[in-house]
């Protein structure tokens, strides 16, 4: 089986500039999240959908948005880039919550400049 | 939220060497998982254990739920070990995984 998918692997955009990552779940889980982990440090919660309503949002300003489709796959959007966007954005899928075991995708590496 | 620490932040082994890696929570769980990080960014699932013992190859995990505390033993190191070790740990009915900082393994050979 597949595992997580994500797209594109690698982005380069300008300040104030908009991005969307991409998501395929593993299939049969119908939970995605999001993470941010800038480097050094452990990854930070952004969002987190289970059948397609947002479930959870950690501490990110409203730039950050998400949405998940009916096939579970989800997308995350970035408006107004800032410098401190960049960052490897990692999508994890699992069955429901958190609860259950978490397995990430390979990530989509953003530097702005 | 739930606070997660490990340590040691970074370790330093000789090829063939066996290390412990500690990872404490502040609240109890009902989701503990240890992933490898390689080079390229991936997160590799290790375990998933909430609770108990569990084995694979030289890699073994304990986690000791009632005192919020888990353990990642390696054996006999090889230099494909190396790179970063995150714990983390979620809670019903919260969706989130909470991390910590890592441990960093270099593995000399």
């Amino acid at each position: 089986d597949a595992g997580v998918t994500q797209s594109p692997t690698h982005l380069i955009k300008t300040r104030g500039q908009h991005v969307t990552l991409r998501c395929s779940p593993i299939s049969g889980h119908k939970s995605v999240s999001w993470y941010q982990q800038v480097l050094g440090q452990g990854p930070q919660f952004i969002f987190q959908y289970y059948e397609k309503e947002e479930r959870g949002r950690g501490n990110f300003p409203d730039r950050f948005s998400a949405r998940q489709f009916p096939n579970y796959s989800s997308e995350l959007n970035v408006n107004a880039l800032l410098l401190g966007d960049s960052a490897l954005y990692l999508c994890a899928s699992s069955f429901r919550d958190a609860s259950y075991e978490q397995y990430f995708g390979p990530g989509t590496r953003l530097t702005v400049t | 939220g739930i606070q997660v620490e490990q340590s040691p932040p970074d370790l330093i082994l000789q090829e063939g060497a066996n290390s412990t890696l500690r990872c404490n929570f502040s609240d109890s769980v009902n989701n503990l998982q240890w992933f490898h990080q390689n080079p390229w960014g991936q997160l590799i699932n290790l375990f998933y254990i909430p609770s108990g013992t569990k084995q694979n190859g030289r890699l073994s995990a304990t986690t000791v739920a009632t005192e919020r505390y888990s353990l990642l033993y390696i054996s006999s190191s090889q230099t494909t070990d190396s790179g970063v070790y995150f714990c983390a740990v979620g809670l019903t009915p919260d969706y989130k995984l909470s991390f910590g900082a890592g441990t960093t393994v270099t593995v000399r050979a």
